[in-house]
């Protein structure tokens, strides 16, 4: 089944505790991207990349540090995780180089930062 | 930076009736699109328009693209109770710099038996 994986689904931890939310997807996209959703604030994109070994900073990368080194896995990484953090987080993969087409959104990934 | 920007923010009918939802957007664009969520689930794709289209069918929906007033619009006919979801339109900003696809805020809709 095509599908983007995204992991853990719940997460809490506390201020200043490196984590690192998974992302995984079996479709051989190019394109694979981070959004953090908040109320009021709609869907925000953090980090995207077009390729392995490429990455880009999408609206709100302060905080945050990825990694494309596979084709599947586009790891989100949060070194000293901090309250405003606290968030929905989604992974979504798209097959174009560069994006034109359908995002295949993860189930998301509920962090909360203490 | 905020793109699309749906209108209305929720609307609440009842089955059986249709539900329009609109989206305006400022730059131009290649693409538009229209994504689904259920509460707290991921987005799930429904529908893209390309900015040559003015109009585009799957089922029951209905989707238009008015270039010119830079404006969607999403018609859901024959409402559900499983159409209950969040209804987000996202566009391609800066597409041939190739990397952004932009959400609005959203329409939460609810369909009421």
């Amino acid at each position: 089944e095509a599908q983007v994986t995204q992991n853990p689904r719940y997460l809490i931890t506390v201020t200043g505790k490196k984590l690192t939310v998974t992302c995984s997807q079996n479709m051989n996209h190019e394109y694979m991207s981070w959004y953090r959703q908040d109320p009021g604030l709609g869907l925000r994109q953090i980090y995207y990349s077009m390729n392995v070994e490429v990455t880009d900073k999408g609206d709100v990368p302060e905080g945050y540090k990825v990694s494309r080194k596979e084709k599947r896995n586009f790891p989100l990484i949060l070194e000293s995780p901090s309250p405003n953090q606290t968030s929905l987080y989604f992974c979504a993969s798209s097959k174009g180089v560069r994006y034109t087409g359908e995002l295949f959104f993860g189930e998301g990934s509920r962090l909360t930062v203490l | 930076s905020q793109q699309g920007e749906e209108d209305p923010q929720a609307l609440s009918i009842q089955e059986g009736e249709n539900a329009t939802m609109n989206c305006s957007y400022k730059t131009s664009i290649n693409n538009l699109q229209w994504y689904r969520q259920n509460s707290g689930r991921g987005l799930v794709h429904l529908i893209l328009i390309r900015s040559n289209e003015r109009e585009k069918h799957s089922g029951r929906l209905r989707v238009t693209l008015d270039t010119s007033k830079k404006s969607s619009s999403l018609l859901i006919t024959a409402s559900r109770a499983a159409d209950t979801a969040s209804y987000f339109c996202a566009t391609d900003e800066g597409y041939n710099q190739g990397g952004k696809l932009i959400f609005g805020q959203g329409t939460e809709l609810s369909v009421k038996p």
